[in-house]
């Protein structure tokens, strides 16, 4: 089973409509991120979580909010979904500080679509 | 965080050599090098990581020189399967505030 796992893969909406893209993981990692990815432009982070109580705004936010429900869920919403939000988000967690590599585990990725 | 600057894209054959540079000229004294590798519609995934000199493992050769401001992945005969978008983050992975930072990657292609 995967470790870091995405809800839905794939989605298909229509502008103005509130979409939330979920991320569960099993690793057991405090540190969890959203990233988007738009073709040619690399990874962004959106929202990134270093704990249950900590949220903080990555490069852009605007748009977008995030939920730690648990140490092991963050779920993204698009409140009110426009078209250039159509792209490949991603989920990503890491152990935390302390740790010498710091790797980050990515999810499968959900491809949005806004019409 | 170090800015980092590598190539757009590079393209190679297999059975070649490949080795990508990163330039951070503005790396700090306790921030690490770590390269991950991206397949297309798939999350990255790590490969290598190092501080100083060399570092090899199964995948890959990451060469750090001395002053530490630039470092170079090296992909041994590649094959196809390597064509990958790589990218290069600089930054304290033990540190309280580590956020890794992805830029627009090196888009590698290999041609048979």
């Amino acid at each position: 089973d995967a470790d870091v796992t995405q809800t839905p893969r794939n989605r298909i909406t229509k502008t103005g409509k509130r979409i939330m893209l979920e991320c569960s993981q099993t690793k057991g990692h405090d540190r969890m991120y959203w990233y988007r990815q738009d073709p040619g432009l690399g990874l962004r982070l959106i929202y990134y979580s270093f704990d249950v109580k900590d949220i903080n705004k990555g490069e852009i936010s605007d748009g977008y909010s995030v939920s730690r429900q648990a140490q092991a869920k963050f779920s993204l919403s698009l409140e009110s979904a426009i078209p250039n939000q159509t792209a490949l988000y991603f989920c990503a967690t890491s152990v935390g500080s302390g740790d010498s590599y710091n790797e980050q585990f990515f999810g499968p990725g959900t491809r949005l679509t806004v019409l | 965080l170090a800015k980092t600057t590598q190539p757009i894209s590079m393209d190679s054959y297999e059975g070649q050599e490949v080795n990508i540079t990163c330039s951070h000229n503005n790396i700090a004294t306790n921030d690490y090098i770590t390269w991950y590798q991206q397949f297309p519609s798939q999350g990255p995934r790590f490969i290598i990581q190092g501080y100083k000199t060399k570092v090899t493992n199964e995948v890959a050769s990451l060469f750090i020189p001395a002053d530490r401001k630039s470092s170079t992945l090296s992909l041994p005969r590649v094959s196809l399967s390597d064509t990958a978008v790589y990218y290069c983050l600089v930054g304290d992975p033990a540190g309280g505030s580590y956020i890794p930072t992805f830029g627009r990657g090196t888009s590698l292609i290999v041609h048979p």
